[in-house]
C-alpha cells in the first residue's frame, strides 16, 4: 500500500485566498482524521470522519475551515479566506476499524499564507 | 482534562548507546491506548510503538521498548543502540474516548540528537 497520500507537499499563497488541501486515505481504512502542527499548539485534531461521516469537529477553528470526505477513497480540508496565522502543516491519517487503534499519517502539507 | 507531558525537550546520546524519553498522562480510564510516534526532518509521523494499558508486559519493537507504569502513569521509551537515522521529534500520544468520539492527545514532543 502506497500508504496515506496528502497533496501538495507545500502551499504558498495570499492571505484572503481559498486552500484546498487533500488527502487519500490507506484502502480499508474507515476512519480518517485532519490534524495540524504549529510550534504553539503541537498537534491538534481539527476533524475526523468514520465511514466517510464526520464525527467531531469540534477542532476546526473557525468557520474558515471545512471539510469534506465524499467518498471513502479522498477528503479535502479548504480554508477560505485563509489567513497568516493558518501557516501551519496539516496532516491527515487514518485508521482501521478496530485493531490497535495506531493512526498512520500522510507526509503532511506545509502552509504558507502570506 | 486528559494530558500528556514529556520534560524533556531536547536530548542527545552518543551513538551507539541507550537512551530514555519520559513521558507521563492523565487520566481517569481504567484500559486505552498509548503511542510513541517519531518525526524525522522529513517531517513523516512514524508509528515507533503502541501499549494497550490492560497488558502487563512492556511493549518493544527492535531496538525501541517502553517502560509502562500505569500505577504512576509513566510511559518512557528506551532506544537501544542508538543510530544515526533515530534524530528526530518523538512525541508520545494518548488515545482519549469520549462521549463517542476518540482522538489521539500528543504531548509537545522531544527533539533527540544522535552524535556520531
Amino acid at each position: 500500500d502506497a500508504g496515506v497520500i496528502q497533496s501538495p507537499r507545500h502551499e504558498v499563497t495570499e492571505m484572503g485566498q481559498e486552500v484546498t488541501l487533500r488527502c487519500k486515505p490507506i484502502s480499508g481504512h474507515d476512519y480518517l482524521f485532519w490534524y495540524r502542527q504549529t510550534m504553539m499548539r503541537g498537534l491538534e485534531l481539527l476533524i475526523y470522519f468514520n465511514n466517510n461521516v464526520p464525527i467531531d469537529d469540534s477542532g476546526m477553528p473557525e468557520d474558515r475551515f471545512s471539510a469534506k470526505m465524499p467518498n471513502a477513497s479522498f477528503s479535502t480540508l479548504k480554508i477560505q479566506p485563509s489567513e497568516p496565522r493558518d501557516s501551519a502543516v496539516y496532516f491527515c491519517a487514518s485508521r482501521e476499524q478496530g485493531g490497535d487503534y495506531g493512526y498512520t499519517f500522510g507526509s503532511g502539507t506545509r502552509l504558507t499564507v502570506v | 482534562a486528559q494530558t500528556v507531558t514529556q520534560s524533556q525537550p531536547e536530548m542527545s546520546v552518543q551513538e551507539a548507546e541507550t537512551v530514555t524519553l519520559s513521558c507521563t498522562y492523565d487520566t481517569s480510564e481504567s484500559n486505552y491506548y498509548l503511542f510513541w510516534y517519531k518525526q524525522p526532518p522529513s517531517r513523516q509521523m512514524i508509528l515507533v510503538i503502541r501499549q494497550e494499558a490492560y497488558k502487563q508486559q512492556n511493549a518493544t519493537e527492535n531496538r525501541f521498548s517502553v517502560n509502562f507504569q500505569k500505577a504512576a502513569k509513566s510511559f518512557s521509551l528506551k532506544i537501544s543502540d542508538s543510530q544515526l537515522g533515530d534524530t528526530a521529534m518523538y512525541f508520545c500520544a494518548f488515545r482519549k474516548v469520549q462521549g463517542g468520539s476518540e482522538k489521539l492527545v500528543f504531548g509537545k514532543g522531544t527533539k533527540l540528537t544522535v552524535n556520531p
